[in-house]
């Protein structure tokens, strides 16, 4: 079965600062990525997805993922963070033919100033 | 593009009465719809999956009796959460895909329930 892992249960950052919050899956065929982000009484915003071709995915608010096969991985950048950016992310993944999806259990973002 | 809308946002009701939550898709066609329940602080967990014009398939340990979905259209399905009790007090969260991007779930705001 699929799963995804969110090492980070919370991470602090500056405003300014640059982020990166990790997501490992697990799951035998090349998967197809996401990441979402949830501020506190709403619903999943897409930041991001990848399927295949170029491993650097740009996103919306200037977010980007790196996918890497060799490490399972789909981490989640951004170069500064604006106070905005504090919420609840969410790493998913889904599979060719299985259109549900498998979330990680989240990292929750705190901005200081 | 490929917005979700919920009715209602948040919802108080007294236990034992039933309490009908919206989901509409309002730019796109949602072949399927999900269903997801998020306990504070946690994951979201998914209830059930409805496509449209046919009966929705529920995950393990999900009462069907308890959380009927319709799914009539191909942009409104509808979560009723039948003879409430406090312990179904939760978030509810639906989304929902089209055929032309089968692989992507774009989700609503969410329902808060209370069952007093």
């Amino acid at each position: 079965a699929q799963s995804v892992t969110q090492p980070d249960i919370h991470i602090t950052v500056s405003e300014g600062a640059s982020l990166e919050l990790r997501c490992n899956y697990s799951y035998g065929a090349t998967p197809y990525l996401f990441w979402y982000v949830q501020s506190p009484g709403q619903g999943l915003q897409l930041l991001l997805k990848y399927f295949s071709g170029d491993t650097l995915v740009q996103g919306i608010k200037g977010f980007e993922a790196e996918f890497k096969r060799s490490q399972s991985s789909f981490n989640l950048r951004k170069p500064s963070v604006h106070w905005s950016d504090a919420a609840e992310y969410f790493c998913a993944v889904a599979n060719f033919g299985n259109e549900k999806l498998t979330f990680g259990t989240g990292t929750r973002l705190t901005i200081i100033p | 593009g490929a917005v979700v809308s919920q009715h209602p946002s948040w919802v108080i009701c007294k236990s034992g009465t039933s309490v009908k939550i919206e989901c509409r898709s309002l730019d796109f066609q949602a072949t399927t719809m999900f269903w997801y329940r998020q306990f504070p602080k946690q994951s979201l967990m998914l209830m059930a999956t409805s496509n449209e014009g046919s009966k929705a398939t529920y995950e393990q340990g999900v009462e069907k009796d308890k959380f009927l979905i319709n799914h009539a259209s191909l942009t409104l399905s509808t979560l009723t959460v039948t003879s409430a009790h406090p312990e179904d007090s939760s978030f509810y969260i639906c989304s929902a895909r089209s055929e032309m991007e089968w692989e992507t779930q774009y989700f609503g705001p969410g329902t808060r329930l209370l069952v007093l």
